[in-house]
């Protein structure tokens, strides 16, 4: 156990439906990131926060997708009409915002869009 | 081209067996990650470098940096090691990591 945690671990929906995972990091951190891994690929980056303010985003988050960590601890990932290629495993961690340092992973989202 | 690149894609060891796992990437980096994920999704990082070498128990990694290399040993394998072991890069300015594709490893008793 890293200490980051999310929730739910797995969730099944039907193409169309939205869906909304959530991320606690470590209490201290306040570097929180999310990413996205597909069957057999290495994760990919989506979108990352400093405190509350997000400051990067991947091309890869297209505009059904929104993440917010409005107090800057815990954050949302929202996907508005999920998409069956959308079907992977998100992924948070969180790191304390030095510039060499590790960042610490959850145990991940599964989502499977039927 | 993936900006980071690993080899092989998958080993198979015995029980004991010196292991080695590559990544080579072609950008500039301020640091790179060897992590390990195990079956059912979990991250756990056991490296960081920005040069030289480090050694934690069975595992030491090392970098080139004017190489743009870095190779993952395990010495006296152990079935417990079995797990995909993933390099990760920090780009120079930027706090993101570009992963590679990963190193799928299974050691047999």
């Amino acid at each position: 156990d890293t200490g980051v945690s999310q929730d739910p671990r797995h969730k099944i929906t039907k193409r169309g439906q939205n869906v909304t995972f959530r991320c606690d990091p470590i209490s201290e951190h306040n570097r929180l990131y999310w990413y996205r891994q597909t069957l057999g690929q290495g994760p990919e980056f989506l979108t990352y926060f400093q405190n509350e303010a997000q400051l990067e985003k991947s091309r890869l988050l297209s505009d059904r997708f929104s993440a917010e960590r409005p107090k800057g601890s815990f954050s949302t990932l929202e996907i508005q009409r999920t998409e069956q290629g959308d079907s992977a495993m998100y992924l948070c961690a969180s790191s304390l915002g030095l510039v060499l340092e590790t960042q610490y992973f959850g145990p991940g989202t599964r989502l499977l869009v039927l | 081209k993936n900006e980071v690149e690993q080899s092989p894609q998958n080993l198979t060891a015995q029980e004991g067996e010196f292991i080695t796992i590559n990544c080579s990437y072609s950008v500039g980096i301020s640091a790179l990650h060897w992590l390990q994920q195990h079956p059912g999704g979990g991250i756990v990082s056991l490296f960081m470098l920005s040069s030289g070498k480090k050694k934690h128990g069975r595992l030491i990694a090392t970098i080139n940096i004017q190489e743009k290399h870095s190779s993952l040993h395990i010495t006296a394998s152990h079935p417990r090691d079995s797990a995909v072991y993933i390099c990760a890069v920090r780009k120079e300015n930027t706090d993101k990591l570009i992963f590679g594709t990963g190193t799928r490893l299974q050691v047999f008793p």
